[in-house]
């Protein structure tokens, strides 16, 4: 299995530019979640979704949008960039069991530059 | 969501063991204990997970007391690569895909 991938590695931005971040996981999880990381900081929860269908809002929503049409992917737009999205945004999946079955599984991130 | 407090940062030495609490003093009766690590450039890592007790498994150890207000991870004779991030979570299974994460332990390890 490939885990959670994440692409791109790295994007450059201009301020007022769109953009996709893509996730895909091939475990057949059904819950998936976006986080961004700013430097030296802990992880905040953008948006997540517990399937198909369904979406709902984490901890800093604004400026971003998801959809999840597929088990597998969850990707995460970028309206219109700005400078202050500069960061490094992580995609989470795991399983919708119960108890010890619920560790999330990380993808290696999306490095993100608005100028 | 029960609210996590763990130190800022930590140093070491190789070869010791570390010890790194958590205090999470509004934990609910159905909310579990999740350790991960974070390396730079790279996305949290699972390590370990508890309700009550103790729980072992190759790469830690966590003990949490019976009133489950606090939970501690140890990390036996530790080496250079064990420098991380280290994030205690609170929460309880049926919401994993909206876990909040706090600002974490920055452990570092000294030759």
């Amino acid at each position: 299995n490939a885990g959670v991938t994440q692409t791109p590695k790295f994007q450059v931005l201009k301020t007022g530019q769109s953009m996709t971040l893509q996730c895909a996981q091939d475990m057949n999880h059904e819950y998936m979640s976006w986080y961004r990381q700013d430097p030296g900081m802990g992880l905040r929860l953008i948006h997540y979704s517990v399937g198909a269908g369904i979406t709902d809002q984490g901890e800093v929503p604004n400026g971003y949008n998801v959809s999840r049409s597929t088990t597998e992917d969850f990707p995460l737009r970028l309206l219109s960039a700005a400078p202050s999205q500069t960061s490094v945004y992580f995609c989470a999946s795991s399983y919708s069991g119960t108890g010890e079955e619920e560790t999330q599984y990380f993808g290696p991130g999306t490095r993100l530059l608005v100028l | 969501l029960a609210k996590t407090t763990q130190p800022i940062s930590m140093d070491s030495y190789e070869g010791q063991e570390v010890n790194i609490t958590c205090s999470h003093n509004n934990i609910a009766t159905n909310d579990y204990i999740t350790w991960y690590q974070q390396f730079p450039s790279q996305g949290p890592r699972f390590i370990i997970q508890g309700y009550k007790t103790k729980v072992t498994n190759e790469v830690a150890s966590l003990f949490i007391p019976a009133d489950r207000k606090s939970s501690t991870l140890s990390l036996p004779r530790v080496s250079l690569s064990d420098t991380a991030v280290y994030y205690c979570l609170v929460d309880r299974y049926s919401s994993a895909s909206k876990i909040i994460f706090g600002s974490g332990t920055r452990l570092s390890i000294r030759p």
